[in-house]
């Protein structure tokens, strides 16, 4: 079965910090999209930032970032100089399946500390 | 810009009631997805909608039916429901000839069955 798995249920960083967050999945497409979501309290999924697996550059979003290694099959998301903003829930979310439906992790709940 | 509208966005129903979900999208995307959100479990799928007149299950379609009822329209229904269907109801729509840019979400549904 096709898996995504978050391993830092919950996190917390100070405002101003370098934080990242962890995910690996497995799918059998060769090309495919991969994508961090963020859930603040409003309940509201936003999209932060996404990667072509066909690249080999990590994609770049302002202060987010990501680093992934295709053969691990790792997609790890780092926020520079946390916000108190950035307080929220984070999915990961690869593809699954020849269709390309998005499968979420389980998430991570980011606390930024002023 | 509307993006994806859910009504309602809140809902107390009794064990057996019935009740549709509704959703619109004004971005032409061809699929629309109803997801749920329980703690602790991420975004399960419950169905989709790859195009106009096909619907298809997800990983969680038990106690759940849909109607695309246009390209816009993507409703769930839930004929009696039951206290495990609590949670929050997630619709989702993509341009499958735009697979980077995601999805875009409504803003949740929140159910609870007492």
């Amino acid at each position: 079965a096709q898996t995504v798995t978050q391993s830092q249920p919950e996190m917390s960083v100070q405002e101003a910090e370098t934080v990242t967050l962890s995910c690996t999945y497995d799918t059998s497409e060769n090309n495919y999209y991969l994508f961090w979501y963020k859930q603040p309290p409003s309940r509201q999924m936003i999209l932060v930032i996404r990667q072509e697996a066909y690249k080999q550059q990590n994609a770049t979003e302002n202060r987010f970032s990501v680093n992934f290694q295709k053969a691990a099959k790792s997609f790890s998301l780092k926020i520079s100089d946390s916000q108190l903003g950035d307080t929220a829930m984070y999915f990961c979310a690869p593809p699954i399946g020849s269709q390309g439906n998005l499968i979420f992790g389980k998430g991570t709940k980011l606390s930024v500390k002023p | 810009n509307a993006g994806v509208t859910q009504t309602p966005k809140f809902q107390v129903l009794k064990t057996g009631q019935s009740m549709t979900l509704q959703c619109a999208q004004d971005m032409n995307h061809n699929s629309m997805y109803w997801y749920r959100q329980d703690p602790g479990m991420g975004l399960r799928l419950i169905y989709y909608s790859a195009s106009e007149g096909t619907t298809d299950k997800g990983e969680v379609p038990n106690g759940y039916n849909v109607s695309r009822l246009n390209k816009r329209e993507f409703s769930l229904r839930l004929e009696s429901a039951a206290p495990s269907q609590t949670s929050v109801y997630f619709c989702a729509s993509s341009d499958a000839d735009r697979v980077g840019d995601g999805y875009t979400f409504g803003s949740g549904t929140r159910l609870t069955v007492v």
